[in-house]
């Protein structure tokens, strides 16, 4: 069985502050996307990273994909209260069905 | 935003009664999926659906079913509702890419509580 560990679960900082958010495997993924979520409303994609070793950028927010495959970082710069939110990493397996592993998420409190 | 639309929105329920949760889609899109979620587990797959009436389990499927006899609808049946089920169901949708998967859209989520 495919397992995503995601760390922290929980971070609550200053706005301005740097965070990052992990997350790991030992099982190789094909893909791995990146979705935020806010309360009451189902998740958002933010970024999917395919290539090991990919980076991307999306404004303050850097995507990074292990070189191995196997794990993810997301890396917030400058943290604004706008960025509070669930933060969930989501794995796809090599079949062609598009199911997603989903890590157990990151609640992101950012406060003024 | 993706046209996707689940009902009931809240629904609060008995132990052993069967409960019925509908997602419809208007995107003709091939994939769908129920997840739920529940604190410190995520999204855990517990169905989904290829295509019309092909439909596969997912990682949580014991107690629940599923149908899709359009392409637009995928309905979630708990036969007999456990307290364990209580929890927040979302249905998504997809397109598959040549990588093997595609941005998932989700819906707004149905709060499911079992009494």
């Amino acid at each position: 069985t495919q397992l995503l560990e995601q760390s922290p679960q929980f971070l609550s900082i200053q706005e301005g502050e740097n965070l990052t958010v992990y997350c790991n495997s030992s099982s190789v993924f094909s893909s791995l996307q990146w979705y935020r979520q806010e309360p009451g409303e189902g998740p958002v994609l933010l970024v999917t990273v395919v290539t090991g070793g990919e980076v991307k950028k999306l404004k303050r927010l850097t995507f990074q994909f292990g070189d191995a495959r196997k794990d993810s970082s997301l890396h917030i710069t400058a943290a604004q209260p706008g960025d509070t939110g669930l933060y969930l990493c989501a794995g796809a397996g090599s079949s062609n069905t598009g199911k997603l592993i989903f890590g157990q998420g990151t609640t992101l409190q950012v406060k003024p | 935003d993706a046209g996707i639309t689940q009902s009931p929105r809240h629904k609060v329920t008995e132990t052993g009664t069967p409960v019925t949760l509908r997602c419809h889609q208007t995107e003709n899109h091939r994939y769908m999926y129920w997840y739920r979620q529940d604190p410190g587990h995520g999204l855990r797959l517990i169905h989904y659906s290829y295509g019309v009436k092909d439909t596969d389990k997912g990682e949580v499927s014991d107690g629940y079913s599923v149908s899709r006899s359009k392409t637009e609808d995928f309905l979630l049946t708990l036969e007999s509702a456990t307290s364990s089920q209580t929890s927040v169901y979302f249905c998504a949708i997809s397109e598959v890419t040549g990588l093997g998967t595609g941005e998932l859209f989700f819906g707004e989520g149905s709060r499911l509580t079992v009494l």
